[in-house]
């Protein structure tokens, strides 16, 4: 049973530039969530999709945006990048809107922005 | 927006000892996530938690949500060295997955 996978793993991008990061979520999800984690803080909510749609958004500015798949994986986009976008960006699935509220984590891709 | 505070903020614990950390709010949360992460890793679920008052074990582990619905413990006995990590407590409160809030973690060191 595959578990939540992301990718890349790394990425170095310049300010200005445009990012795209990938997940596929945990078999049997259908929900996925995106959290930006900054070094030494807890994560914290960009958006959350289900059935393509963005369901919830956090506090993150309109550079952020989302896409959601037929087949459940999803897409994070960010564009006009900044330094301060250099963060763990971590992707969590479930299985709404069933009664399973737990996410499972996928491992993250380390953006870094110079 | 809401906020949840964990307390300590960091511990060094010999090991065999038993570990205790929280997590409280100013505001009501109905469920209660405990999640740990090691370096370079995304969190891992341990415990969840849905009704004011429960008590949930996970082999060492052992979690509750608080009365008020404001807070939330996590114990760990008999600590080993894979203890060791940062542990992160996320609440939500709309009962329907839609955004989780983290605590900032508390970060465990388990000396040999």
């Amino acid at each position: 049973d595959a578990g939540v996978t992301q990718s890349p793993t790394h990425l170095i991008k310049t300010r200005g530039q445009q990012v795209t990061l990938r997940c596929s979520p945990k078999s049997g999800h259908d929900t996925v969530s995106w959290y930006q984690q900054a070094l030494g803080q807890g994560p914290q909510f960009i958006f959350q999709y289900y059935e393509e749609e963005e369901r919830q958004r956090g506090n993150f500015p309109d550079r952020f945006s989302g896409h959601q798949f037929p087949n459940y994986s999803s897409e994070l986009n960010v564009n006009a990048l900044l330094l301060g976008d250099s963060a763990l960006y971590l992707c969590a699935s479930s299985a709404l809107p069933l009664h399973d509220l737990e996410q499972y984590f996928g491992p993250g891709t380390r953006l870094t922005v110079t | 927006g809401q906020q949840l505070n964990q307390s300590p903020q960091s511990m060094f614990i010999q090991e065999g000892e038993d570990v205790s950390m929280n997590c409280t709010s100013s505001s009501i949360f109905n469920t209660w996530l405990w999640y740990k992460q090691d370096p370079g890793e995304g969190p891992v679920l341990l415990i969840a938690l849905y009704k004011a008052g429960e008590l949930t074990s996970n082999g060492r582990l052992t979690a509750q949500f608080g009365i008020t619905r404001k807070d939330s413990f996590l114990n760990i006995s008999a600590s080993i060295p894979s203890d060791v990590g940062i542990y992160f407590c996320a609440g939500e409160t709309d009962n329907y997955g839609q955004n989780f809030v983290f605590g900032p973690g508390t970060r465990l060191s388990v000396l040999p």
